[in-house]
């Protein structure tokens, strides 16, 4: 089946490194993307990684390893606006995009 | 660019009443538009996929004549909750996807939530 697992709540700190990791089992695959979601908003892009290895934009980055069917996005000096879900999907081969339950941050001063 | 609308953005309605929500795509043209429901601390649910010109594809347990899709063109796609109830309550978001340069980018609406009372 088709599968995207991460976890459900993160506290960090402010100024901190946070990592959310996901894992993923798709029918074929044509990338992995990371959406920031504001409670009660619609998702925004973050990143979107199809080949491996990290992707740096600004103060967050993406990693993406094929083979092990694993990502990550990785926060660098958080600010309280972080505070956010922070959803990973995958697009499978039928580009059709499965996404996670999310992951919900917690941005503590 | 890559800017996509939804209209309403919020809506309260009768229990029995339908409901029609718009998602353009205002500066490209979308071969393909995806509905979403999400209800509160859920992630995204695709509901359907909407091709301009032909019948939208449900996901399963999506009732299609419940929820009826219409993709008449390259930037409109509609989304009609029919016979609303209360448990049709939720935040109901499009995403455009773009075909430029091969890429399939997703491009997300602002949603709108749907209030039955």
């Amino acid at each position: 089946g088709q599968n995207i697992d991460q976890p459900t709540e993160m506290t960090a700190t402010e100024g901190a490194i946070v990592q959310i990791n996901c894992t993923y089992q798709t029918s074929g695959f044509n990338g992995l993307f990371w959406y920031q979601q504001h409670a009660g908003e619609a998702p925004t892009f973050l990143s979107y990684n199809v080949l491996d290895g990290l992707e740096e934009k600004g103060r967050f980055s993406s990693f993406l390893s094929r083979s092990k069917g694993y990502s990550y996005l990785l926060l660098k000096e958080l600010q309280m606006k972080d505070s956010a879900s922070y959803l990973c999907a995958a697009r499978n081969g039928g580009f059709k995009t499965i996404f996670g339950a999310g992951t919900r941050l917690f941005v503590k001063a | 660019g890559a800017v996509v609308s939804q209209h309403p953005s919020w809506v309260i309605c009768k229990s029995g009443t339908s409901v029609k929500i718009e998602c353009r795509s205002l500066d490209f043209q979308a071969t393909t538009m995806f509905w979403y429901r999400q209800f509160p601390k859920q992630s995204l649910m695709l509901m359907a996929t909407s091709n301009e010109g032909s019948k939208a594809t449900y996901e399963q347990g999506v009732e299609k004549d419940k929820f009826l899709i219409n993709h008449a063109s390259l930037t409109l796609s509609t989304l009609t909750v029919t016979s609303a109830h209360p448990e049709d309550s939720s935040f109901y978001i499009c995403s455009a996807q773009s075909e430029a340069g091969g890429s399939y980018e997703q491009y997300f609406g602002p949603g709108t939530r749907l209030t039955v009372t």
